[in-house]
């Protein structure tokens, strides 16, 4: 069975600081998808990625970057320089590829709290 | 820009009163699902249709029910809400089931009196 664990349940930093949202994943396929998403208070979860298990390339958008190791099955995120309006749950999801999974594996969420 | 809208944003409804929550989308996506998020917990997907064949999750109470009428709307029925189904209700597209992103609306808040 697949499982997404996310053990920072609560992250508060000041504004400008670095922070990393730490996702460690199970699963037993050699194809599956990772993803993060993005909950802020209004209550939309907003998508931010979508990372392949074959791809293991790290990945930056801006003040996001994303570092997927599988041999130690992470995917964690850093915001570079937070800001206020980065406050909001981050959720880490893994969906395996097999035929007939329709299912996001939500983990638990880490809410991040930037101080002015 | 093509979207998935969720009406109301806000719903009250009585104990044991039935309410129907709306869905509907622009992206012209085959599936769509439906989503139960409780205060501070994960969504936790309650059914999805892929095109008009709809899928139940093993553990959504009957109380729960869904139509599609057409590829755009949706809609998630509770016919008896209890207290327990006070929830943000998420509705998500996507192309595909399972490794296709799922664009989520803004949710609706059901609170049950």
């Amino acid at each position: 069975a697949q499982k997404v664990t996310q053990a920072q349940t609560e992250i508060s930093v000041v504004e400008k600081e670095d922070v990393t949202l730490d996702c460690v994943y199970e699963t037993r396929d050699t194809t599956y998808y990772l993803f993060w998403y993005k909950q802020p208070p209004s209550g939309e979860l907003v998508f931010l990625i979508r990372r392949n298990s074959f791809d293991e390339q790290n990945e930056i958008s801006g003040r996001y970057s994303w570092n997927f190791q599988k041999s130690t099955s992470s995917f964690n995120f850093t915001i570079t320089a937070s800001q206020v309006v980065d406050s909001a749950v981050y959720f880490c999801a893994l969906s395996e590829a097999r035929a007939g999974r329709r299912a996001l594996t939500f983990g638990s969420g880490t809410r991040l709290q930037v101080q002015p | 820009d093509a979207m998935v809208i969720q009406n109301p944003r806000y719903q009250v409804t009585q104990f044991g009163k039935p309410v129907t929550l709306s869905c509907s989308q622009t992206l012209n996506h085959n599936v769509m699902y439906w989503y139960q998020q409780k205060s501070s917990q994960a969504p936790k997907l309650l059914f999805h249709y892929y095109d008009k064949d709809f899928n139940n999750e093993a553990d959504t109470p009957d109380n729960f029910q869904s139509r599609r009428p057409n590829t755009s709307f949706c809609f998630l029925d509770i016919r008896s809400p209890g207290l327990g189904d006070a929830a943000m209700y998420l509705c998500a597209t996507s192309t595909t089931v399972g490794a296709d992103t799922q664009y989520f609306g803004p949710g609706t808040r059901l609170t049950v009196l």
